[in-house]
C-alpha cells in the first residue's frame, strides 16, 4: 500500500516561500494514472485544494492560490513538491500531500505537516 | 468558488442513523457526480469514505452511504458507533479550465455520538 510523508520546514517568514516535499513509498510516483496532490487545513478550519501534478507532469491550482503556487515532481526520488510564495500569516496550516485516483478523489494522504507563518 | 455549505454539527446515539447534508450549486455538486466525502479524527489525516456520490471504498463499512439530490448531497451513517465520532468534509468537482482546477470543500461537520 502506498505511504506519503511530507518534509519541510515548520516554521516561514512573512513574504518568504514555503517548501515542502512528499515522498512516495510503496508506488512508483510516475506509474499508474494519478494525480499527486496538495491540500491544507488552516488551524481548526476546514480543507482548502491546492493542486495537483499528474503523472505525466502536467499541474493543475486552485485558482485562488495559482500565482503563488508550483507544484513539481522528481521521479528520481519518487517526491514531489510544493512551493508556495509570498507566505503572509494566513497560509498558516497543517500541509497534507496525498494521491488523487481521478482528480477529486483524495485516496491516501500523508499524515500532515504544520507549517506556522511567521517573524 | 464557494465553500459547499454542511451544518456545522450532528449527533446521534449508538446504533441510530444520522445524515450529513452538503449543499452546493448546479456548478458543482449539481453538475457532476463527483461528490466524496471525508472523515477527520482529531489530529489526523482525512480518510475517503464515499467517492463519486455513492461509491465505498475498500475497507470502509456499508454503514456509510452516500446520495444526491439537485445540488445536495448527502452522507448517512447507519448503526452509529462510538468511533464514527469525527469531523466529516464533504468535496465536489467543480470544473476545469485553462490548467485550474476547480474542487470546494463543505466546511466540515462535527459528528457526536451521543
Amino acid at each position: 500500500q502506498v505511504q506519503l510523508q511530507e518534509s519541510g520546514p515548520g516554521l516561514v517568514k512573512p513574504s518568504q516561500t514555503l517548501s515542502l516535499t512528499c515522498t512516495v513509498s510503496g508506488g512508483s510516483i510516475s506509474s499508474g494514472d494519478y494525480y499527486w496532490s496538495w491540500i491544507r487545513q488552516p488551524p481548526g478550519k476546514g480543507l482548502e485544494w491546492i493542486g495537483y501534478i499528474y503523472y505525466s507532469g502536467s499541474t493543475y491550482y486552485n485558482p485562488s492560490l495559482k500565482s503563488r503556487v508550483t507544484i513539481s515532481v522528481d521521479t528520481s526520488k519518487n517526491q514531489f513538491s510544493l512551493k508556495l510564495s509570498s507566505v503572509t500569516a494566513a497560509d498558516t496550516a497543517v500541509y497534507y500531500c496525498a494521491r488523487d485516483n481521478s482528480g477529486y478523489e483524495l485516496s491516501d494522504w500523508g499524515q500532515g505537516t504544520l507549517v506556522t507563518v511567521s517573524s | 468558488q464557494s465553500a459547499l455549505t454542511q451544518p456545522p454539527s450532528a449527533s446521534g446515539s449508538p446504533g441510530q442513523s444520522v445524515t450529513i447534508s452538503c449543499t452546493g450549486t448546479s456548478s458543482d455538486v449539481g453538475g457532476y457526480n463527483y461528490v466524496s466525502w471525508y472523515q477527520q479524527h482529531p489530529g489526523k489525516a482525512p480518510k475517503l469514505m464515499i467517492y463519486e456520490v455513492s461509491k465505498r471504498p475498500s475497507g470502509v463499512p456499508d454503514r456509510f452511504s452516500g446520495s444526491k439530490s439537485g445540488n445536495t448531497a448527502s452522507l448517512t451513517v447507519s448503526g452509529l458507533q462510538a468511533e464514527d465520532e469525527a469531523d466529516y468534509y464533504c468535496s465536489s468537482y467543480a470544473g476545469s479550465n485553462n490548467f485550474e482546477i476547480h474542487v470546494v470543500f463543505g466546511g466540515g461537520t462535527k459528528l457526536t455520538v451521543l
